[in-house]
């Protein structure tokens, strides 16, 4: 079972409208991850968040960690067909290193 | 640099056989981590090392599968007497653990156990 619940599971979107996932997590994030993963291949690292209540963002797209630190959005902005993929968020959550991954939200982005 | 390779990208064997599969970590990186992927699901830790140690391998789902890390640097991951449940692919990633904990995952070793 994942620790980490995404959602929502997949979605689709309009070349050009915004979207937003969810990572939410029962136990405190010591620190929160998000990785962008193509099929058959390897994780990107997108950002990392660390503090309750921060934000970073970076082009398009932005990523917050809520003030209890258990819960993270990670939001795309005006998507293109560049931002299509699997995103998973990872955690930190026993604060020894070793995360913990949802099961990932699969974006497809519409011409 | 480079970042981090994992050989080989793809590896198909028979149930009952012995796999070895290599990560190369980034350069300098202390922390070296190994997950396994299934089919729809997020990476699921198996082991991490710090130097030539393995820290913790508390994922390693039975006494089949071995890691190592003799110098430091280049990892190994063993299974032996492989079974079907072993498919899955197997993801490397290394960090350097200051200031922060970022992991930078390589490409995968696609397990296929026939």
């Amino acid at each position: 079972s994942q620790e980490l619940e995404q959602s929502p599971q997949s979605l689709i979107v309009q070349e050009g409208k915004n979207l937003t996932i969810n990572c939410t997590s029962s136990k405190t994030l010591y620190g929160l991850y998000w990785y962008k993963q193509k099929y058959g291949e390897g994780l990107i690292f997108l950002m990392m968040l660390q503090k309750g209540g921060e934000e970073k963002s970076h082009e398009k797209i932005t990523a917050k960690l809520d003030e209890k630190k258990q819960q993270s959005s990670l939001h795309i902005t005006a998507s293109q067909p560049s931002h299509a993929g699997i995103y998973l968020c990872g955690a930190d959550i026993d604060n020894d290193y070793k995360l913990s991954f949802g099961a990932g939200t699969t974006v497809t982005v519409r011409a | 640099g480079a970042g981090v390779s994992q050989t080989p990208s793809n590896k198909v064997t028979e149930k009952g056989k012995y796999v070895e599969l290599r990560c190369d970590p980034i350069s300098g990186h202390t922390a070296l981590y190994w997950y396994r992927q299934s089919l729809g699901q997020g990476p699921e830790f198996l082991i991490y090392f710090q130097g030539t140690g393995a820290a913790d391998d508390s994922g390693l789902p039975n006494d089949r599968f071995f890691a190592v890390r003799p110098e430091g640097s280049v990892s190994t991951l063993k299974i032996q007497r492989t079974e079907r449940g072993d498919s899955a692919v197997y993801l490397c990633a290394s960090s350097s653990g200051v200031p922060y904990n970022e992991q930078f995952f390589g490409p995968g070793t696609r397990l296929t156990v026939l």
